[in-house]
C-alpha cells in the first residue's frame, strides 16, 4: 500500500517563474493539505481540497492555487515565484471530513529553491 | 491567539540516555494534541494524537503526556538510539476545527550522539 507520494522531489526555480508541485494520497484518502515548512520553521498550512473543491484556507495568497482530480491527486501551482517562496513543500493526506479526531499521513515533501 | 510554543528549541543527548521534550499551548477549544517526528527534508510522521480526556499515550519508546488544565505536554523518549536524531513537533488541533485548522509548533530538533 503506497502512502503520500509527492513529485518532484527537488526543483530551482527563478524569480517569476511559475511551478506546479504534485501529490498522490494514500490509498482511500480523499482529503488532501498543502503545507510550505520554511527551514527551522513548522509548517504552514496553504490549503485543504476535499471533493475536488478548496475547503479550507491559510494566510496565504492567490499566488498559490490548487485543484484536485477525480482520482483524489492534488496539485499546488504557485505563480511569480518570490525567494520567500523557498521551502519544504508537504502534502498531507486523510479520510472524510468531519471526524473529531483522524489521522494525516505527510509526504516526503517538494523542496524548492528560488533564485 | 492561538499559539504552541515548543522547548528546547534544540537538544543533543548521548546514546541510551532519555530526554524529554515540552510543549506548551494556547488553543481553544482544545480538540487534540499531536506529536511528530520529522526526519530531515523528509515528511513529518505521527507518534501519538491525545485527547482531552487522555493524560498518556505511549508508543513504543515514545511517551507523550498531556495536563489540559495547564495546556501543557510533555514527550519522553527512554533509551534513545541515534535513529532518534529528528525534530519532533507538536501540534494542536480547535475542537470544531477542521482539518486545516492545525496549529503546529516550531518543533524540537534531537541530536543522539554516540
Amino acid at each position: 500500500d503506497a502512502g503520500v507520494t509527492q513529485s518532484p522531489t527537488h526543483l530551482i526555480k527563478t524569480r517569476g517563474q511559475q511551478v506546479t508541485l504534485r501529490c498522490s494520497p494514500k490509498s482511500g484518502h480523499d482529503t488532501v493539505s498543502w503545507y510550505q515548512q520554511a527551514l527551522g520553521q513548522g509548517p504552514q498550512f496553504i490549503f485543504q481540497y476535499y471533493e475536488e473543491e478548496e475547503r479550507q484556507r491559510g494566510n496565504f495568497p492567490d499566488r498559490f492555487s490548487g485543484h484536485q482530480f477525480p482520482n483524489y491527486s492534488s496539485e499546488l501551482n504557485v505563480n511569480a515565484l518570490l525567494l520567500g517562496d523557498s521551502a519544504l513543500y508537504l502534502c498531507a493526506s486523510s479520510l472524510g471530513q468531519g471526524a473529531r479526531v483522524w489521522t494525516q499521513y505527510f509526504g516526503p515533501g517538494t523542496r524548492l529553491l528560488v533564485l | 491567539k492561538n499559539q504552541v510554543e515548543q522547548s528546547p528549541q534544540s537538544l543533543i543527548i548521548l546514546e541510551g540516555k532519555n530526554c524529554t521534550l515540552q510543549c506548551n499551548y494556547t488553543v481553544s477549544p482544545f480538540s487534540n494534541l499531536r506529536w511528530y517526528k520529522q526526519d530531515t527534508g523528509r515528511g513529518p510522521v505521527s507518534l501519538t494524537i491525545m485527547t482531552f480526556s487522555e493524560n498518556t499515550k505511549s508508543n513504543g519508546r515514545y511517551t507523550a503526556t498531556l495536563d489540559a488544565d495547564t495546556k501543557q505536554s510533555s514527550l519522553h523518549i527512554t533509551a534513545s538510539q541515534l535513529s532518534d536524531s529528528a525534530s519532533y513537533i507538536c501540534v494542536v488541533s480547535a475542537e470544531g476545527g477542521s482539518q486545516g485548522n492545525l496549529i503546529f509548533g516550531k518543533g524540537t530538533k534531537l541530536s543522539v550522539k554516540p
